[in-house]
């Protein structure tokens, strides 16, 4: 398997730009998180899926953060418009649907975004 | 509120010493599962090992070991005879079903 892809794996923007972050799970795994990375804040979970539907987003900053999962092998986060301060490393990670059985989640390279 | 902490923001060691990360966490939920990842320098997230609130069984696999005692909500990560390749930040993690909470994870340098 190929793990969880994640596209770009780095993005340089200028501040207002639309920025469109891109993952693919792992094919089978029914649940898709994405989570932002900072040394001020660490880990935080941005927003997650079950078989395509929104069931978390309280993590979202603001509104100029959205997510979607049109499909069981896409997700989308786009920030519209960028600031400085969502300059991070941003990751998606994905997990089957059986809590307790392989739960762990798994996690793509990640995508380090720059906005200047 | 559930909650992961890990009080050791950084550890230094030298090659060869035994190093213990350190994790206790926060809930009122009976069932629930506990992690630990790994970032080194290259910047992925590696899973390391799952244990759920049922089993205090200790688990040992090669130089790294893992205790976890109910009784003080800890589950702690030995790694024995530390090796350079090993310095990395390392997380504790925590799934209680309606999400999934990281501490903030320990950086260990393994000095050579």
């Amino acid at each position: 398997d190929a793990g969880v892809i994640q596209s770009p794996r780095h993005e340089v923007t200028e501040m207002g730009q639309e920025v469109t972050l891109r993952c693919k799970p792992i094919s089978g795994h029914d649940y898709l998180f994405w989570y932002r990375q900072t040394m001020m804040r660490g880990l935080e979970l941005l927003i997650y899926f079950n078989n395509n539907v929104p069931i978390d987003d309280s993590g979202m900053p603001e509104d100029r953060f959205s997510a979607k999962m049109p499909n069981a092998s896409f997700s989308t986060l786009k920030i519209q418009p960028s600031e400085p301060r969502d300059s991070a490393v941003y990751f998606c990670a994905s997990r089957t649907k059986t809590p307790g059985i392989d739960n762990e989640q798994f996690f793509g390279p990640g995508t380090r975004l720059t906005v200047l | 509120a559930q909650k992961v902490t890990q009080a050791q923001t950084e550890i230094s060691v030298v090659e060869k010493e035994d190093v213990t990360l350190d994790c206790v966490y926060e809930t009122r939920d009976t069932t629930y599962y506990l992690f630990w990842y790994k970032q080194p320098p290259s910047g992925e997230l590696v899973f390391l090992i799952r244990r759920n609130s049922f089993d205090e069984q200790n688990e040992i696999s090669g130089r790294y070991s893992w205790n976890f005692q109910k009784s003080t909500s800890s589950f702690n990560f030995t790694i024995t005879a530390s090796q350079v390749v090993d310095s990395a930040v390392y997380f504790c993690a925590f799934d209680y079903g309606q999400n999934f909470v990281f501490g903030p994870g320990t950086r260990l340098s393994v000095l050579p």
